[in-house]
Protein backbone atom coordinates (compact mmCIF):
# COMPACT_ATOMS: atom_id res chain seq x y z
CA UNK A 1 0.00 0.00 0.00
CA UNK A 2 0.69 3.90 0.04
CA UNK A 3 3.18 4.81 2.60
CA UNK A 4 4.24 8.23 3.80
CA UNK A 5 7.88 8.70 5.33
CA UNK A 6 7.77 11.62 7.87
CA UNK A 7 10.85 12.72 9.17
CA UNK A 8 12.43 13.42 11.56
CA UNK A 9 10.92 11.05 14.01
CA UNK A 10 11.78 13.14 16.76
CA UNK A 11 12.86 17.07 17.59
CA UNK A 12 13.48 18.74 21.23
CA UNK A 13 14.33 22.59 20.82
CA UNK A 14 14.56 25.33 22.85
CA UNK A 15 11.42 27.87 22.63
CA UNK A 16 11.96 30.00 20.41
CA UNK A 17 13.02 28.30 17.72
CA UNK A 18 11.89 27.31 14.38
CA UNK A 19 11.03 23.79 13.64
CA UNK A 20 11.06 22.30 10.12
CA UNK A 21 9.41 18.74 9.52
CA UNK A 22 8.78 16.53 6.08
CA UNK A 23 6.80 13.90 4.72
CA UNK A 24 7.49 11.84 1.34
CA UNK A 25 6.39 9.49 -1.05
CA UNK A 26 6.88 7.04 -3.58
CA UNK A 27 3.33 7.97 -5.40
CA UNK A 28 1.63 11.07 -6.15
CA UNK A 29 -0.95 12.67 -3.70
CA UNK A 30 -3.65 14.88 -4.44
CA UNK A 31 -3.96 16.38 -1.05
CA UNK A 32 -1.57 16.94 2.23
CA UNK A 33 -3.02 17.44 5.01
CA UNK A 34 -1.27 18.58 8.39
CA UNK A 35 -2.18 17.28 11.96
CA UNK A 36 -1.25 17.81 15.40
CA UNK A 37 -2.36 15.80 18.22
CA UNK A 38 -1.71 16.38 21.61
CA UNK A 39 -1.80 13.62 24.53
CA UNK A 40 -5.11 12.11 25.30
CA UNK A 41 -6.58 13.77 21.79
CA UNK A 42 -7.69 13.46 18.90
CA UNK A 43 -5.51 15.02 15.71
CA UNK A 44 -6.76 18.54 15.04
CA UNK A 45 -6.05 19.71 11.03
CA UNK A 46 -3.97 22.10 11.19
CA UNK A 47 -3.05 22.88 7.17
CA UNK A 48 -4.68 21.40 4.27
CA UNK A 49 -2.91 21.31 0.46
CA UNK A 50 -4.68 21.19 -2.52
CA UNK A 51 -2.48 22.27 -5.30
CA UNK A 52 1.24 21.21 -6.42
CA UNK A 53 3.72 24.15 -5.04
CA UNK A 54 0.81 25.71 -2.80
CA UNK A 55 2.26 27.13 0.28
CA UNK A 56 -0.22 27.91 3.01
CA UNK A 57 0.21 29.79 6.69
CA UNK A 58 -1.70 29.47 9.15
CA UNK A 59 -0.30 31.94 12.05
CA UNK A 60 3.29 30.43 12.49
CA UNK A 61 2.78 27.54 10.61
CA UNK A 62 3.53 27.23 6.99
CA UNK A 63 3.19 24.22 5.00
CA UNK A 64 3.98 23.43 1.08
CA UNK A 65 2.83 21.14 -1.31
CA UNK A 66 5.74 19.90 -3.19
CA UNK A 67 5.93 20.37 -7.03
CA UNK A 68 6.36 16.65 -7.54
CA UNK A 69 2.70 15.95 -5.41
CA UNK A 70 5.14 13.35 -3.53
CA UNK A 71 6.20 15.21 -1.26
CA UNK A 72 5.25 18.60 1.91
CA UNK A 73 6.89 19.79 4.74
CA UNK A 74 5.62 22.26 7.56
CA UNK A 75 7.78 24.81 9.87
CA UNK A 76 6.70 26.19 12.88
CA UNK A 77 7.88 29.54 13.56
CA UNK A 78 9.40 30.88 16.73
CA UNK A 79 8.32 28.35 18.79
CA UNK A 80 6.62 28.07 22.38
CA UNK A 81 5.64 24.89 24.92
CA UNK A 82 1.99 24.42 23.58
CA UNK A 83 3.53 23.70 20.60
CA UNK A 84 4.69 20.09 22.16
CA UNK A 85 3.05 17.17 20.81
CA UNK A 86 3.35 14.83 17.56
CA UNK A 87 2.96 16.01 14.53
CA UNK A 88 1.32 13.74 11.76
CA UNK A 89 1.40 14.59 7.66
CA UNK A 90 -1.40 12.63 5.76
CA UNK A 91 -3.31 12.52 2.60
CA UNK A 92 -5.58 10.31 0.04
CA UNK A 93 -3.41 8.81 -2.65
CA UNK A 94 -4.17 9.04 -6.10
CA UNK A 95 -6.47 5.91 -7.47
CA UNK A 96 -7.61 5.64 -3.57
CA UNK A 97 -10.80 5.40 -2.54
CA UNK A 98 -12.48 8.56 -1.01
CA UNK A 99 -12.06 9.47 2.37
CA UNK A 100 -8.90 6.56 2.50
CA UNK A 101 -6.19 8.91 4.12
CA UNK A 102 -2.81 7.67 4.84
CA UNK A 103 -0.81 8.89 7.52
CA UNK A 104 2.98 9.49 8.57
CA UNK A 105 4.42 7.79 11.48
CA UNK A 106 4.64 11.01 13.38
CA UNK A 107 7.27 13.71 14.24
CA UNK A 108 7.49 13.99 18.18
CA UNK A 109 7.76 17.60 19.14
CA UNK A 110 9.47 18.55 22.37
CA UNK A 111 10.22 22.39 23.21
CA UNK A 112 12.20 23.23 26.10
CA UNK A 113 11.42 26.10 27.94
CA UNK B 1 -15.83 21.85 11.20
CA UNK B 2 -18.36 19.42 12.92
CA UNK B 3 -17.85 18.53 16.53
CA UNK B 4 -17.19 15.08 17.39
CA UNK B 5 -17.67 13.38 20.99
CA UNK B 6 -16.86 9.76 21.76
CA UNK B 7 -18.01 7.45 24.41
CA UNK B 8 -16.34 6.11 26.83
CA UNK B 9 -13.44 8.48 26.94
CA UNK B 10 -11.57 5.65 28.36
CA UNK B 11 -11.66 2.23 29.19
CA UNK B 12 -10.14 -1.13 31.20
CA UNK B 13 -11.11 -4.34 30.04
CA UNK B 14 -10.59 -7.96 30.55
CA UNK B 15 -9.31 -10.13 27.93
CA UNK B 16 -12.24 -12.10 25.84
CA UNK B 17 -14.87 -8.86 26.89
CA UNK B 18 -16.08 -6.70 24.21
CA UNK B 19 -16.49 -2.90 24.05
CA UNK B 20 -18.90 -0.80 21.98
CA UNK B 21 -17.75 2.96 21.38
CA UNK B 22 -20.33 5.28 20.67
CA UNK B 23 -19.13 8.33 18.39
CA UNK B 24 -22.01 10.95 17.83
CA UNK B 25 -21.76 14.16 15.38
CA UNK B 26 -23.33 17.86 15.60
CA UNK B 27 -24.22 17.80 12.22
CA UNK B 28 -25.36 15.31 9.45
CA UNK B 29 -22.30 13.86 7.70
CA UNK B 30 -22.12 11.45 4.60
CA UNK B 31 -18.62 10.11 5.63
CA UNK B 32 -17.91 8.73 8.91
CA UNK B 33 -14.88 6.75 9.96
CA UNK B 34 -12.82 4.54 12.40
CA UNK B 35 -9.35 4.60 13.42
CA UNK B 36 -6.76 2.61 15.53
CA UNK B 37 -3.90 3.87 17.15
CA UNK B 38 -1.33 1.63 18.88
CA UNK B 39 0.66 2.79 21.35
CA UNK B 40 3.39 4.86 19.76
CA UNK B 41 2.41 4.32 16.77
CA UNK B 42 -0.08 6.50 13.69
CA UNK B 43 -3.41 5.71 12.67
CA UNK B 44 -4.55 3.41 10.95
CA UNK B 45 -8.19 3.28 9.22
CA UNK B 46 -10.19 0.35 10.16
CA UNK B 47 -13.28 1.34 8.22
CA UNK B 48 -15.36 3.45 6.67
CA UNK B 49 -19.33 3.76 8.38
CA UNK B 50 -21.36 3.59 5.71
CA UNK B 51 -24.98 5.07 6.46
CA UNK B 52 -27.48 2.24 5.69
CA UNK B 53 -24.97 -0.26 3.95
CA UNK B 54 -22.13 -2.69 6.05
CA UNK B 55 -19.22 -0.79 6.70
CA UNK B 56 -16.26 -1.06 4.38
CA UNK B 57 -12.76 -2.63 6.41
CA UNK B 58 -9.43 -2.13 5.05
CA UNK B 59 -7.19 -4.99 4.33
CA UNK B 60 -5.99 -6.48 7.94
CA UNK B 61 -9.71 -5.74 9.57
CA UNK B 62 -12.61 -7.79 9.63
CA UNK B 63 -16.33 -7.32 10.59
CA UNK B 64 -16.55 -10.16 12.88
CA UNK B 65 -13.86 -8.55 15.32
CA UNK B 66 -14.80 -4.80 14.58
CA UNK B 67 -18.78 -4.84 14.28
CA UNK B 68 -19.51 -1.18 13.15
CA UNK B 69 -22.98 0.35 12.95
CA UNK B 70 -24.32 3.38 11.19
CA UNK B 71 -27.92 4.03 12.50
CA UNK B 72 -28.06 7.57 10.89
CA UNK B 73 -26.14 10.23 9.89
CA UNK B 74 -24.99 11.57 12.97
CA UNK B 75 -23.96 8.66 14.96
CA UNK B 76 -21.57 5.47 14.48
CA UNK B 77 -20.63 2.59 17.02
CA UNK B 78 -17.07 0.33 16.95
CA UNK B 79 -17.61 -2.92 18.67
CA UNK B 80 -14.47 -4.52 19.50
CA UNK B 81 -14.82 -7.97 20.41
CA UNK B 82 -13.27 -10.72 22.09
CA UNK B 83 -10.58 -8.51 23.54
CA UNK B 84 -7.23 -9.45 23.88
CA UNK B 85 -4.08 -7.41 24.79
CA UNK B 86 -3.18 -6.57 21.57
CA UNK B 87 -6.26 -4.57 21.05
CA UNK B 88 -5.04 -2.00 23.41
CA UNK B 89 -5.23 1.45 21.45
CA UNK B 90 -6.39 4.22 20.53
CA UNK B 91 -10.02 3.96 18.89
CA UNK B 92 -11.03 7.15 16.89
CA UNK B 93 -13.64 8.59 14.75
CA UNK B 94 -13.45 10.93 11.75
CA UNK B 95 -16.15 12.26 9.58
CA UNK B 96 -15.00 14.46 6.60
CA UNK B 97 -15.15 17.82 6.31
CA UNK B 98 -17.44 19.96 3.85
CA UNK B 99 -14.95 23.02 3.39
CA UNK B 100 -11.82 22.97 0.25
CA UNK B 101 -11.44 22.23 -3.47
CA UNK B 102 -10.96 19.12 -3.46
CA UNK B 103 -12.93 15.48 -3.47
CA UNK B 104 -10.94 14.60 -1.08
CA UNK B 105 -12.01 16.63 1.64
CA UNK B 106 -9.83 16.84 5.10
CA UNK B 107 -11.22 14.60 8.26
CA UNK B 108 -11.67 16.01 11.60
CA UNK B 109 -11.53 13.56 14.44
CA UNK B 110 -13.40 12.93 17.77
CA UNK B 111 -11.51 12.87 21.37
CA UNK B 112 -10.54 8.98 20.84
CA UNK B 113 -11.48 6.06 23.37
CA UNK B 114 -8.00 4.62 25.27
CA UNK B 115 -8.63 1.05 25.75
CA UNK B 116 -6.54 -0.88 27.75
CA UNK B 117 -7.37 -4.62 27.57
CA UNK B 118 -5.83 -6.72 30.19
Amino acid sequence: GQQLNQSPQSMFIQEGEDVSMNCTSSSIFNTWLWYKQDPGEGPVLLIALYKAGELTSNGRLTAQFGITRKDSFLNISASIPSDVGIYFCAGPGKGTSYGKLTFGQGTILTVHP
Amino acid sequence: SAVISQKPSRDICQRGTSLTIQCQVDSQVTMMFWYRQQPGQSLTLIATANQGSEATYESGFVIDKFPISRPNLTFSTLTVSNMSPEDSSIYLCSVEGVAGPSPYNEQFFGPGTRLTVL
